[in-house]
C-alpha cells in the first residue's frame, strides 16, 4: 500500500545529542512537511518542501534542520535537542501545496 | 488571537446523536479547508476536504461559510468508533502557499 513511513516510531535521545528522524513516502507526492505536535496541541508546521524548494517557518528554531535528498525521502535533524523539544514529530505529504495531507505514524521523541 | 480556533470540548454524546463542530479562521485569504480525525497518540488522518458548496460523505457533512470565516463538521448517527479528536486545517493562498494551520482540535466521546 502506498504510504508515509516514519522511522523510528520512538526515539530517546540525550539532552544536546544530535538526532535524525526519517520519513519516506511511496505516494510520489510533490510536497513533504514536518510538523511538531505536543500533547493536546495543534500540529505545528516546522517546514515543508515543494519538490526541492525548501520553505522554513519563521518561528522554527535554528536547532531544527531538514534535508530532502530525493522525492521519496525527507529527514529532520535536531542539532541539540532540549527538554522542550520532546514531542511527536509528524511527517506528511500532499500532492499539491494546498492539498489535504497524508501523515506518517509519527516519531515520539523523548529527551533525557 | 489564534489563526484557527476550535471549541476544545469535550463533547460527550450518546450513540445515535447528531453532533456539530465549528472552526473559525482569521485569514480571509484562506482557500483550502480540511477536517482531520486524530485518535489518541496516533497521527491525524484526513477525513474530508471542505468545499464552498459543502460536501457529504456518509454520516459526515462539512460546510464552509466564507462570509463568517468558519467551517463546520456535522456527524449524524454517532458511533462509538467516532470517538476521537477532530482537527480543522486551513491553507492560505500565497504568500504562505502550502502552509496548513491546524486548530487545537475538538474531542468527541460517544458513549453507549
Amino acid at each position: 500500500d502506498a504510504m508515509v513511513i516514519q522511522n523510528p516510531r520512538y526515539q530517546v535521545t540525550q539532552f544536546g545529542k544530535p538526532v535524525t528522524l526519517s520519513c519516506s513516502q511511496t505516494l510520489n507526492h510533490n510536497v513533504m512537511y514536518w510538523y511538531q505536535q505536543k500533547s493536546s496541541q495543534a500540529p505545528k508546521l516546522l517546514f515543508h518542501y515543494y519538490d526541492k524548494d525548501f520553505n522554513n517557518e519563521a518561528d522554527t528554531p535554528d536547532n531544527f534542520q531538514s534535508r530532502r535528498p530525493n522525492t521519496s525521502f525527507c529527514f529532520l535533524d535536531i542539532r541539540s535537542p532540549g527538554l522542550g523539544d520532546a514531542a511527536m514529530y509528524l511527517c506528511a505529504t500532499s500532492r499539491v501545496e494546498a492539498g489535504g495531507a497524508f501523515f506518517g505514524q509519527g516519531t515520539r521523541l523523548t529527551v533525557v | 488571537r489564534k489563526e484557527v480556533e476550535q471549541d476544545p470540548g469535550p463533547f460527550n454524546v450518546p450513540e445515535g446523536a447528531t453532533v456539530a463542530f465549528n472552526c473559525t479562521y482569521s485569514n480571509s485569504a484562506s482557500q483550502s479547508f480540511f477536517w482531520y480525525r486524530q485518535d489518541c497518540r496516533k497521527e491525524p488522518k484526513l477525513l474530508m476536504s471542505v468545499y464552498s458548496s459543502g460536501n457529504e460523505d456518509g454520516r459526515f457533512t462539512a460546510q464552509l461559510n466564507r462570509a463568517s470565516q468558519y467551517i463546520s463538521l456535522l456527524i449524524r448517527d454517532s458511533k462509538l468508533s467516532d470517538s476521537a479528536t477532530y482537527l480543522c486545517a486551513v491553507t492560505a493562498n500565497p504568500p504562505g502557499a502550502g502552509k496548513s494551520t491546524f486548530g487545537d482540535g475538538t474531542t468527541l466521546t460517544v458513549k453507549p
